[in-house]
């Protein structure tokens, strides 16, 4: 497998505009999650997904943020509108339900200007 | 709500010698991870600690787990260069029915510097 697959991998956005992240899970993991990593904050849990059923956003910070599983192989995290606070490294990573640890992907770097 | 604290969040120290990195978090769990990360990379997942007194061994890092004191450590044998990262502790709190994950609690990460 080619582990989780992110897109896209750098994205430099205006404050105001839409931006989507989309991510593809490691194929046969139950479980994606949506992670964000800043210096001030460190990784921070966004949202979780059990067999593409959203089960835990309260990580999602504002209204702003939406994400959505459509089927087992593909997600998107959307930002709208965007702001420059949004400048982050967001990372997608899939695992098994018990035990497994969680495997990330190479991540997207969002810059808003 | 869960905490996970590492210390040292800095670390430099020579080739050649040993060092522990420690990993206290606040509630009740028995799954604890520790991954690698190196600048501008992705996580790299080191070790899965799932029950009380795990000990996991991979060259040069051992970790342990003891869920009574809520606390894991990272052992740095005779380190060299190429340990050179930051090293994150995560926590599962695995609350939900069925023993199913729950979504990492990650530490603030200890920026490890090893010079020749």
């Amino acid at each position: 497998d080619a582990g989780v697959i992110q897109s896209p991998r750098h994205e430099v956005t205006e404050m105001g505009q839409e931006v989507t992240l989309r991510c593809k899970p490691i194929s046969g993991h139950d479980y994606l999650f949506w992670y964000r990593q800043t210096m001030m904050r460190g990784l921070e849990l966004l949202i979780y997904f059990n067999n593409n059923v959203p089960i835990d956003d309260s990580g999602m910070p504002e209204d702003r943020f939406s994400a959505k599983m459509p089927n087992a192989s593909f997600s998107t995290l959307k930002i709208q509108p965007s702001e420059p606070r949004d400048s982050a490294v967001y990372f997608c990573a899939s695992s098994f339900p018990t035990g497994g640890e969680a495997f990330f992907g190479q991540g997207t770097r969002l810059t808003v200007v | 709500e869960l905490k996970v604290e590492q210390n040292p969040l800095f670390l430099s120290m020579q080739e050649g010698k040993n060092y522990t990195i420690y990993c206290n978090y606040s509630t009740t769990s028995d799954r604890l991870y520790w991954y690698r990360q190196d600048p501008g990379k992705s996580l790299e997942s080191l070790f899965v600690l799932l029950s009380n007194g795990a000990v996991k061994q991979e060259g040069r890092l051992m970790a342990s787990l003891d869920t009574k004191a809520r606390l894991s450590t990272l052992h740095i044998t005779a380190a060299v260069h190429d340990l050179s990262a930051t090293y994150f502790c995560a926590v599962d709190r695995a609350v939900h029915s069925g023993g199913g994950a729950d979504g990492l609690t990650f530490g603030k990460g200890t920026h490890l510097i090893i010079q020749p």
